[in-house]
């Protein structure tokens, strides 16, 4: 299967700070999916990206379609305790999406 | 709420032992999955359905098999239940519109095998 590699594999920021993460591939993706996950729960997705370059917003939370259409983004704006959970992307190779192994973020208060 | 739903919630296994996890959507889609998710591994597809009638293998499904039983359920069963399967396991579905709209999870079944 696709290889998607996404870092930070875990971050602790305090409330109120901006938050990166990122995903890459060795292959071409031709769609971009950003999912958060709470605890207990499913993934939920968060935004889809269709266009290399694309940028997209979904309230604090914004994403961008690398160039490359090898790579993609998610940047969180001033965080919140309720962004706390493991945030995945998936990228789609055929008709198939392949998942990161996800971010894990904590929120300090 | 319309969505995905898996039952059980929670199971626990001897090695040798079967169960099915059973997946139903109310969305009309047409597309159904399932996924294992473990610690560092991300999700990974055990089988889909691109459609009514049909199923195809995904990156692991040694040891897994699955049954379209009409358009709203999908389900998964483990016939000689292993400590490897120990996982979450999520069902999920994707929109009439098409996979590039991603996908619909459950709430997960977490399976321990003993």
């Amino acid at each position: 299967g696709q290889q998607l590699n996404q870092s930070p594999q875990s971050m602790f920021i305090q409330e109120g700070e901006d938050v990166s993460m990122n995903c890459t591939s060795s292959s071409i993706f031709n769609t971009w999916l950003w999912y958060k996950q709470d605890p207990g729960e499913g993934p939920v997705l968060l935004i889809a990206l269709y266009k290399a370059g694309e940028l997209t917003s979904n309230g604090r939370l914004t994403a961008q379609f690398g160039i490359t259409r090898k790579d993609s983004f998610l940047n969180i704006s001033a965080s919140i305790p309720s962004d706390v959970g493991i945030y995945f992307c998936a990228g789609r190779y055929g008709n198939q999406f392949y998942f990161g192994t996800g971010t894990s973020l904590t929120v300090i208060p | 709420n319309a969505g995905v739903t898996q039952t059980p919630k929670f199971q626990v296994l001897k090695t040798g032992q079967s169960m099915t996890l059973q997946c139903a959507q109310d969305m009309n889609h047409n597309s159904m999955y399932w996924y294992r998710q473990d610690p560092g591994m991300g999700l990974r597809l055990i089988y889909y359905s691109a459609s009514e009638g049909t199923t195809d293998k995904g990156e692991v499904p040694n040891g897994y098999n699955v049954s379209r039983l009409n358009k709203r359920e999908f389900s998964l069963r483990l016939e000689s239940a292993a400590p490897s399967q120990t996982s979450v396991y999520f069902c999920a579905s994707s929109g009439s519109g098409g996979i590039n709209y991603g996908y619909t999870f459950g709430s997960g079944t977490r399976l321990t095998v003993v």
